[in-house]
């Protein structure tokens, strides 16, 4: 069973340049999870969809940061535009049932956004 | 809010020795408990979980138990290997609202040497 796809790995960008990060969950998981992880830190949810809804975005900073889940299945994550600030690893993660539940997430590898 | 507070590191063991990462929560019902691992290079992944009071969660040889007294799920392995050497995180799911919302510490990174 194919995991969590992550794309790009890696984006080294300059600052003002927007960027953006591609996901496809797990076949069959309906909520999908935008994390960032600053380095030495834990992940911090940006946003959480439920199929096609944004359940929870109050963490996501919206004046330069937008996200979609088309159909349902694949999300793109957006910065326009990036600042320094944001160089961070972007995480995305998907789990099965909606409420309640064990909340076992299952995590991609992530993108790791380096802004000069 | 619910929050996660785990011991910070890093921690450095020899190998064979005995580890313990403490973690303590604070959070409102009754909430799921986890422990998420991360080698080098790769995405975090489940290492072991508890769903209610006094639920020991173990694999790999790591064990922590959810102690709802002390608010805690400390993680222990009795033996660790060079493989273990990664990050951990402690973590919790509460459900506000009927959503699953998981928060987590902000790791412990741990390093075995032969």
């Amino acid at each position: 069973e194919a995991g969590v796809v992550q794309s790009p790995r890696y984006k080294i960008i300059e600052k003002k340049q927007p960027v953006a990060f591609w996901c496809n969950p797990i076949s069959g998981h309906n909520t999908l999870y935008w994390y960032l992880q600053n380095l030495g830190q834990g992940p911090e949810l940006l946003i959480r969809y439920e199929n096609e809804e944004a359940v929870d975005d109050s963490q996501l900073p919206k004046d330069r940061f937008s996200a979609e889940r088309l159909k349902g299945v694949d999300s793109t994550l957006k910065i326009q535009p990036a600042e320094l600030g944001d160089s961070a690893v972007y995480l995305c993660a998907s789990s099965l049932g909606t409420g309640g539940g064990t909340g076992e997430l299952f995590f991609g590898e992530g993108s790791r956004l380096t802004v000069l | 809010g619910d929050s996660v507070t785990q011991m910070e590191g890093p921690v450095t063991l020899s190998e064979e020795a005995f580890l313990t990462i403490n973690c303590t929560y604070t959070a409102t019902g009754y909430p799921s408990l986890f422990w998420y691992v991360q080698y080098p290079g790769e995405g975090l992944q489940l290492l072991l979980k508890a769903t209610k009071a006094d639920d020991k969660g173990s694999n790999k040889g790591f064990e922590a138990t959810y102690r709802k007294e002390t608010t805690s799920f400390h993680l222990e392995k009795g033996s660790v290997q060079v493989s273990d050497s990664a990050v951990y995180f402690c973590a919790l799911s509460g459900s506000p609202r009927g959503y699953q919302k998981v928060t987590f510490g902000i790791g412990t990174k741990l390093q075995v040497i032969p």
